[in-house]
């Protein structure tokens, strides 16, 4: 079965620095592969997702994603921080239908000012 | 608004009684799916229904849950004979087929077993 393994459970960063959130994942299949982001008492929201076309995926809000088979890695990054991007995310991987996707444990993004 | 809703927002109940879940995906979405979150953790998947049938349920989902979407609109998820370990958030979602992978998540119900 696929999973995902988020490498850091918190990541604290200066506004205006760079962000890079880590996210490994297994699959026996070619795998689809999502980031989430879910604000304080908001629901999940899709930042992003590969679904084997590009492997620099580029999201909402400036984040952009690199698939990289031969590391199986899928890490979120962001040029320059803002207050607004203090969250948990969420790294998801799923089957070749979509209907099984699994999450990470999740990264909580701490921006100080 | 046009989102997914989740009713109750938050619920409290004793242990052995049993509670009941509402979730009302978007309107054109055909896709429904449950999750459970708990603290410090990711959501699991639980159950996912295309139109009116669950096609998949997670081996979390024991005897003593049930999910129902009938006629395909609204869904339900009831626990039955609930345990301090049903403590969780859960969570709906709904999703247009055409759109691989792509999750429009309610705001969860809080469920306190005491």
């Amino acid at each position: 079965a696929q999973s995902v393994t988020q490498l850091d459970s918190h990541v604290s960063v200066s506004e205006g620095t760079p962000v890079l959130l880590r996210c490994n994942y297994s699959s026996s299949y070619s795998p689809s592969l999502f980031w989430y982001v879910q604000h304080p008492n908001k629901g999940l929201q899709l930042l992003l997702k590969y679904t084997s076309a590009a492997t620099l995926v580029k999201g909402i809000n400036g984040f952009e994603a690199e698939f990289k088979k031969s590391e199986t890695s899928f890490h979120l990054t962001k040029p320059s921080a803002h207050m607004s991007d203090a969250a948990e995310y969420f790294c998801v991987v799923s089957d070749y239908n979509n209907n099984d996707m699994r999450f990470g444990a999740g990264t909580r993004l701490t921006v100080k000012p | 608004d046009t989102g997914v809703s989740q009713n109750p927002r938050h619920k409290i109940t004793k242990r052995g009684q049993n509670v009941t879940f509402r979730c009302d995906p978007i309107s054109e979405h055909n896709r429904l799916y449950w999750y459970r979150q708990t603290l410090g953790q990711g959501p699991e998947f639980l159950t996912y229904f295309q139109n009116e049938a669950q096609l998949e349920k997670s081996r979390l989902l024991s005897d003593r849950f049930s999910a129902e979407r009938p006629k395909g609109s609204f869904s339900t998820l009831e626990i039955q004979r609930t345990e301090q370990g049903d403590s969780a958030m859960y969570l709906c979602a709904s999703s247009p087929s055409r759109v691989a992978g792509e999750l429009f998540f309610g705001e969860g119900s809080r469920l306190t077993v005491l």
